[in-house]
């Protein structure tokens, strides 16, 4: 079946303007994930999507980050006002709910700022 | 909060050498996962350990938990060029459920 999907691959934009990455996941998954991952770095967490809870958005990195899931499937994360210091991979995962279950990535969004 | 530590960062080995990786948290973990990321990929799960003390083995990868749940290994028996990548371990503590945090991950070479 279809795995996680992200669009666009690859963004590159002038400091400044606003950007919108979309996650779609996996059919019937309701926990939804985005991470951020600068070369070579591991993945620091953004924000967490459940079902119809609250998000955590503890790992926002400040209020220029936003994200929603609507219909509790596809999700946006939108970074307005962007800073070089932004250019990373951004990468969504989603799963089953559950502490326990697998985590399936998408193939991320390289986003470049310039 | 909770960290999740990762070593070495860095290894290289030669083909047919065996490797491991450590991690250890802060916190006692429920669970710890481990994923492999390929070059150019997204990570890719590879296994869950739940109980303390457990170990796993898939062919040449043998995961283990410790007894306090607050580290986990890997080791890769006789690497492979295939086992090229960066493998990170992801722990779930008490007050960080569905939210794993992963550590930085350990990139490996292996030279033919």
């Amino acid at each position: 079946g279809a795995g996680v999907s992200q669009s666009p691959s690859n963004k590159v934009t002038e400091k400044g303007k606003d950007v919108e990455l979309r996650c779609d996941p996996i059919s019937g998954h309701t926990a939804l994930y985005w991470y951020r991952q600068s070369l070579g770095q591991g993945l620091e967490f953004l924000i967490y999507f459940q079902g119809n809870s609250a998000p955590d958005k503890s790992g926002l990195p400040s209020d220029r980050f936003s994200a929603e899931r609507t219909g509790g499937s596809v999700s946006t994360l939108t970074i307005q006002r962007t800073q070089q210091e932004d250019s990373a991979v951004y990468l969504c995962a989603s799963s089953f709910p559950g502490a326990a279950q697998p985590q399936h990535f998408g193939d991320g969004t390289r986003l470049s700022i310039l | 909060g909770q960290q999740v530590m990762q070593i070495p960062q860095y290894q290289h080995v030669q083909e047919g050498e065996d490797f491991t990786t450590y991690c250890n948290s802060s916190t006692t973990l429920s669970n710890i996962q481990w994923y492999k990321q390929r070059p150019g990929g997204h990570p890719v799960f590879l296994i869950q350990l739940v109980k303390s003390g457990e170990v796993k083995k898939q062919k040449r990868l043998t995961f283990q938990f410790g007894e306090a749940k607050k580290n986990s290994s890997l080791h890769i028996t006789a690497t492979q060029t295939t086992d090229v990548g960066t493998y990170f371990c992801a722990g779930i503590g008490g007050t960080s459920y569905g939210k794993l945090t992963f550590g930085q991950g350990t990139i490996l070479t292996v030279h033919p």
